[in-house]
């Protein structure tokens, strides 16, 4: 089946780092991969969309890759701040699926003053 | 743009109550919302895909006569949780796609209803 992994334990780091969160997902073909923020209490908040035929995407201090041979994605926040604590979930819709998203459990980052 | 409002935030009740929660795209049409059902650290769970003037669509293991979705217009959808009992307490997200968009679009999502049955 299906599978989506994202590092279910906290990412920790300091405030100005570059933080780096992976998901991972199996027996998948997905067309596109999508990232949102999600704080405690709220929905989810779209961040970045990237398709299977690009290599990364970039919007100010984040920056997306999509390695389809890898089956991986990464997740990056450069000039990491406060704000940025928050849980962060990748989301994957396959060729077929027709605006069904399957989202990962997510990372919680947390970033330290 | 393309704020979507879910309402209640939060409920409290008795078991077997019948709960309604509502989503509204505020300033877009929605052909097309989503109900998830997420539990504390996991992942959203899809409930159903909810299409406006049809039936929605119930993923495998969610019971449609417990949980009934009505998308009566472009702007508005329901999710009424039937006679309620405690299994049923989470925390269920609604969103939203902006009608006319490509499959690669992303979802708006509202901000939950907290749904808590004593």
């Amino acid at each position: 089946s299906q599978k989506i992994e994202q590092n279910s334990e906290a990412l920790n780091i300091q405030e100005g780092k570059t933080a780096t969160l992976t998901c991972n997902y199996t027996n998948y073909s997905p067309a596109y991969l999508q990232w949102y923020r999600q704080d405690p209490g709220r929905g989810p908040v779209f961040l970045l969309l990237i398709r299977e035929n690009e290599k990364e995407k970039r919007k100010e201090r984040l920056k997306v890759t999509f390695d389809t041979t890898l089956k991986q994605s990464l997740f990056h926040i450069t000039a990491s701040q406060p704000a940025d604590s928050a849980t962060y979930l990748c989301a994957l819709v396959g060729v077929d699926s027709s605006y069904k998203l399957i989202f990962g459990s997510g990372t919680r980052l947390l970033v330290r003053p | 743009g393309a704020v979507v409002s879910q309402h209640p935030s939060r409920v409290i009740c008795k078991s077997g109550t019948s709960v309604k929660i509502e989503c509204r795209s505020l300033d877009f049409q929605a052909t097309t919302m989503f109900w998830y059902r997420q539990f504390p650290k996991k992942s959203l769970m899809l409930m159903a895909t909810s299409n406006e003037g049809s039936k929605a669509t119930y993923e495998q293991g969610v019971e449609k006569d417990k949980f009934l979705i009505n998308h009566a217009s472009l702007t508005l959808s329901t999710l009424t949780v039937t006679s309620a009992h405690p299994e049923d307490s989470s925390f269920y997200i609604c969103s939203a796609l902006t009608s006319g968009t490509y499959s690669n679009q992303p979802q708006h999502f509202g901000d939950g209803t907290r749904l808590s049955i004593l």
